[in-house]
């Protein structure tokens, strides 16, 4: 059973559509969170959820926007989309938002995103 | 600003020891995280200290030194299979990690 599965692994799209990544986790976790991970491989937080509120808003462009229909799932939409929004995007989930030893991440395989 | 520096690449012989260091800048602490991560894969949990010293787990071991603002992961016997990059992470005051870029390990037969 996976644990942090999310969805489509590969998008190949034009700049100015719109897409999705979905994600959902079985952990019963009370926090997930969007990263994006550069070419660079540096991870960034984008946003997270815990039961269903947004506790992190990092800078990110408007056009990014979770979506938490419950605590087990967060989505991630993306308008217009720019040629510098191609990355990898991993979702995760953690037991609660406080980063204690015992709250450590757990990660889906991540969704690459090529915009062309 | 908050910073994390750690090598971008290393390489090492399998049966060897290799330690990977890692330096953070942080507005306050609340502990580092040691995360694997096989290329195309998730980044997988190794290890988590907040108190100065050493702690062991099997073949891999990861320190910290608090007042330095450093910490290294160790890891003995090397496999094929340990061939990943491996992502240093601070929690700041607020408790948000602060991620370096992580360093490729490369093991030679």
């Amino acid at each position: 059973d996976t644990a942090v599965s999310q969805t489509p692994k590969y998008l190949v799209t034009q700049m100015g559509n719109d897409k999705s990544i979905k994600c959902e986790q079985n952990l019963g976790h009370d926090t997930m969170y969007w990263y994006k991970q550069d070419s660079k491989k540096f991870l960034k937080i984008m946003f997270s959820y815990n039961n269903k509120e947004l506790i992190i808003n990092e800078t990110v462009p408007n056009r990014f926007s979770p979506k938490s229909p419950d605590k087990a799932h967060l989505n991630l939409h993306i308008n217009s989309l720019e040629l510098g929004d191609s990355a990898v995007y991993f979702c995760a989930s953690s037991q609660d938002g406080s980063f204690s030893g015992a709250n450590v991440l757990t990660f889906g395989a991540g969704s690459r995103l090529t915009v062309l | 600003g908050q910073n994390i520096d750690q090598p971008t690449e290393m390489t090492a012989t399998e049966g060897a020891i290799v330690q990977i260091n890692c330096t953070y800048q942080t507005s306050g602490f609340n502990g580092l995280f040691w995360y694997q991560q096989h290329a195309g894969e998730a980044p997988t949990f190794l290890s988590y200290n907040v108190l100065d010293g050493l702690e062991e787990k099997g073949r891999f071991s990861s320190f910290l030194s608090r007042s330095k603002g450093y910490s290294y992961l160790l890891l003995k016997e090397l496999q094929m299979k340990d061939s990943a990059s491996y992502l240093c992470a601070a929690a700041d005051s607020n408790y948000q990690l602060i991620w370096g870029a992580g360093t490729k390990l490369i093991i030679k037969p």
